[in-house]
């Protein structure tokens, strides 16, 4: 059973970044797997945000690409979110997650930040 | 982007009643679908994958069907444990989408 536990700031100012870091365990990220993040306004759906391989091959929303960096720590067995520019439409729980590629198998308790002055 | 759209966004089923959401691509997908269940206040969680394959663990009262653009999702026999948000993802074109969402209430 892999396990995820995301952790970051709640509270992030309008222009700035977001980062969040999820650690893990039971699994080493450098082996195998998919990690990603995926998000959710309050009250709202799903929103998948990104997805970086075991190797360090990233995928990322379009939508979200030009202020977004996910990337692997190996050292720490744990892989970070930051989002930059943010603005009150970035507010939402962000979900840490991991499966076979595009499959979301293994989730994290999801983390909620809000952005506001 | 590929649509994925709902339907019904809330239903309402006694227990023990089958129950039945639709998801619709706005276009083929094959069968790269998956559905997921979040509970309030929870993460979601994988119950199907390529459209009919049941995740480990997710009993058998569970089960998913379709291919191409409309894709269903059945509860053979509801328990008061499914009251729940059910979402469809596809993963067939990148980027990955996710449908609104299904309420299902057990009565």
């Amino acid at each position: 059973q892999i396990l995820l536990q995301g952790s970051g700031p709640g509270l992030v100012k309008p222009s700035e970044t977001l980062s969040l870091t999820c650690a893990v365990s039971g699994y080493s990220i450098s082996s195998g797997y998919y990690w990603g993040w995926i998000r959710q306004p309050p009250g709202k759906g799903l929103e998948w945000i990104g997805s970086i391989s075991h190797t360090g091959y990233t995928d990322y929303n379009p939508s979200l690409k030009s202020r977004l960096t996910i990337s692997l720590d190996t050292s720490k067995n744990q892989f970070s979110l930051e989002l930059n520019s943010v603005t009150a439409t970035d507010t939402a729980v962000y979900y840490c997650v991991v499966g076979r590629g595009p499959i979301f198998q293994f989730w994290g308790q999801g983390t909620l930040v809000t952005v506001s002055s | 982007d590929i649509q994925m759209t709902q339907s019904p966004s809330t239903l309402s089923a006694s227990v023990g009643d089958r129950v039945t959401i639709t998801c619709r691509a706005s276009q083929s997908i094959s069968s790269w679908l998956a559905w997921y269940q979040q509970k309030p206040g929870k993460a979601p969680q994988l119950l199907i994958y390529k459209a009919s394959t049941l995740e480990s663990g997710v009993p058998s009262r569970f089960s998913g069907s379709g291919s191409g653009t409309e894709f269903t999702l059945t509860i053979s026999s509801l328990q008061p444990d499914d009251s729940a948000t059910y979402y469809c993802q596809q993963y067939n074109s990148y980027s990955w989408t996710f449908g609104q969402g299904t309420k299902v209430e057990v009565k």
